[in-house]
């Protein structure tokens, strides 16, 4: 199994506060990614990183924001939660220089916004 | 810009009988083909993967698929299905050179004894 942990792997808060979920990864992958996953949905890429300092939008951006100072952690802030928010959260990662796409995920982190 | 259709949000079958979950999928290019489940409360796991030659792909707990690439399709079969089967399906297509994956909205599978 590819080592990716994620914390929290449970939140609840209230609408305004800040939030920040963080993806540790042990398996030295350039690539990490967050997704989030709703009913009726699938999985939405929110961001993601292709190296140190390095990220870049997904399709559902909005309101949230990224870091990536170190190889092994990648996090996702909300800056300002919302209702909307509310969802499963999902870090993964891409082997280094694979050309074929293929994910290996995180067990998730489901957050709930009051 | 890539894209993937599950044809069926819910597919219920009964223990032991055949299943195909459908997908079809749209890209200007050539393609890699991943499906993953998901069981419940657990994150997301590789099932099989298309990446290029034989057409008939073999997967994890007697899943396969096929390649269609006239139809753009890439469906998984079962010949016999047990209770434990009972997840939720996802598609994905990469355009490879690490571009994020694009997952379809999922299928769920209910196996019924």
């Amino acid at each position: 199994d590819a080592g990716i942990t994620q914390s929290p792997r449970h939140k609840v808060t209230e609408t305004g506060t800040p939030v920040t979920l963080r993806c540790h990864q042990t398996e030295n992958h350039r690539y990490m990614y967050w997704y989030r996953q709703d009913p009726g949905h699938g999985l939405r890429l929110i961001h993601y990183s292709y190296g140190v300092k390095d990220t870049d939008k997904g399709e559902v951006s909005d309101g949230y924001s990224v870091s990536r100072s170190k190889t092994e952690d990648f996090l996702l802030t909300l800056e300002s939660a919302t209702s909307s928010q509310t969802s499963v959260y999902f870090c993964a990662i891409s082997e280094r220089n694979s050309l074929t796409g293929e994910l290996f995920f995180g067990e998730g982190s489901r957050l709930t916004v009051l | 810009a890539q894209s993937v259709t599950q044809l069926d949000s819910q597919v219920p079958v009964f223990e032991e009988a055949p299943v195909e979950l459908r997908c079809n999928y749209s890209s200007s290019v050539s393609v890699y083909l991943f499906w993953y489940v998901q069981y419940p409360n657990q994150g997301l796991q590789l099932l099989l993967k298309y990446l290029s030659g034989s057409t008939l792909v073999k997967g994890i707990n007697g899943f396969e698929a096929e390649f269609n690439k006239s139809q753009t399709s890439f469906h998984l079969r079962k010949p016999s299905v047990h209770i434990s089967d009972t997840a939720e399906y996802f598609c994905a297509v990469s355009e490879g050179g690490n571009t994020p994956l694009v997952f379809g909205k999922g299928t769920r599978l209910s196996v019924i004894a």
